[in-house]
C-alpha cells in the first residue's frame, strides 16, 4: 500500500465547476504539500500545509491531522488549471517529500 | 535566474553509456533534494544534500547512481552504466532549509534506449 493515496486518478470537469482532489496518507508527517504539474514536467508548489485551511485565489487546501486527510478545492475551474496536481508529505527526517500518483485533471471549455 | 535550473533538459543515452545532470538550486538554499519520477507515477525520493553534505542517499536505487555537490551549490547526479530501467524524469529541488517549500526545477528527461 502506497503510503500517499490520491483520488480520484483522473478527473475531467466542465468549465466552472467545483472540484476537489482528495490525498490520504499513512505516515506521521510535518507537513503536507500540494504541487501542480504541468507537461513538461514542472513542478510548482500550491501551498504547504501543517493544518487547517489555506486559501489562494480559487485554489484552497484543507487538512485533517487526526484522519490523515487533505483536499485540494478548486473553485470556478478553468481550462488553464488542467495539469497534474500532486499529493506530498514530509515525513522523512531530513525534509524529504513522499509523493502521491497524482490526479491528472482536465478542464473542458 | 530567478528560479532552480536543471540541464540539460532532454538527454537520450544508449544502455551501458554513462549521463550526468546538472542542477544549479537558487542561490542562498541549503537543502538540494534529487527525485526521480517514472511515466504516469509520483516523484520517488533519491538524495538529499544539506550544503555540501549528503546527509541521505537512501533512494537511490543502485551504486551506479552517484551524486554530488561538492561546494554547496551546484549539484551533480551521475549514473554509470545505464539501463533502460533509468529511463524517467529527474527533479531537482532546492530550499533554504529542510523543513522550508521545496522550488522544483523542470527536470531532466532521460531517455536510456
Amino acid at each position: 500500500k502506497n503510503e500517499v493515496e490520491q483520488s480520484p486518478q483522473n478527473l475531467t470537469a466542465q468549465e466552472g465547476e467545483f472540484i476537489t482532489i482528495n490525498c490520504s496518507y499513512s505516515v506521521g508527517i510535518s507537513a503536507l504539500h500540494w504541487l501542480q504539474q504541468h507537461p513538461g514536467g514542472g513542478i510548482v508548489s500550491l501551498f504547504m500545509l501543517s493544518s487547517g485551511k489555506k486559501k489562494h485565489g480559487r485554489l484552497i487546501a484543507t487538512i485533517n491531522i487526526q484522519e490523515k486527510h487533505s483536499s485540494l478545492h478548486i473553485t470556478a475551474s478553468h481550462p488553464r488549471d488542467s495539469a497534474v496536481y500532486i499529493c506530498a508529505v514530509r515525513g522523512g527526517s531530513q525534509g524529504n517529500l513522499i509523493f502521491g500518483k497524482g490526479t491528472k485533471l482536465s478542464v473542458k471549455p | 535566474g530567478a528560479g532552480v535550473s536543471q540541464s540539460p533538459r532532454y538527454k537520450v543515452a544508449k544502455r551501458g553509456q554513462d549521463v550526468a545532470l546538472r542542477c544549479d538550486p537558487i542561490s542562498g538554499h541549503v537543502s538540494l533534494f534529487w527525485y526521480q519520477q517514472a511515466l504516469g507515477q509520483g516523484p520517488e525520493f533519491l538524495t538529499y544534500f544539506q550544503n555540501e553534505a549528503q546527509l541521505d542517499k537512501s533512494g537511490l536505487p543502485s551504486d551506479r547512481f552517484f551524486a554530488e555537490r561538492p561546494e554547496g551549490s551546484v549539484s551533480t547526479l551521475k549514473i554509470q552504466r545505464t539501463q533502460q530501467e533509468d529511463s524517467a524524469v529527474y527533479l531537482c529541488a532546492s530550499s533554504l532549509g529542510q523543513l522550508q517549500p521545496q522550488h522544483f526545477g523542470d527536470g531532466t528527461r532521460l531517455s536510456i534506449l
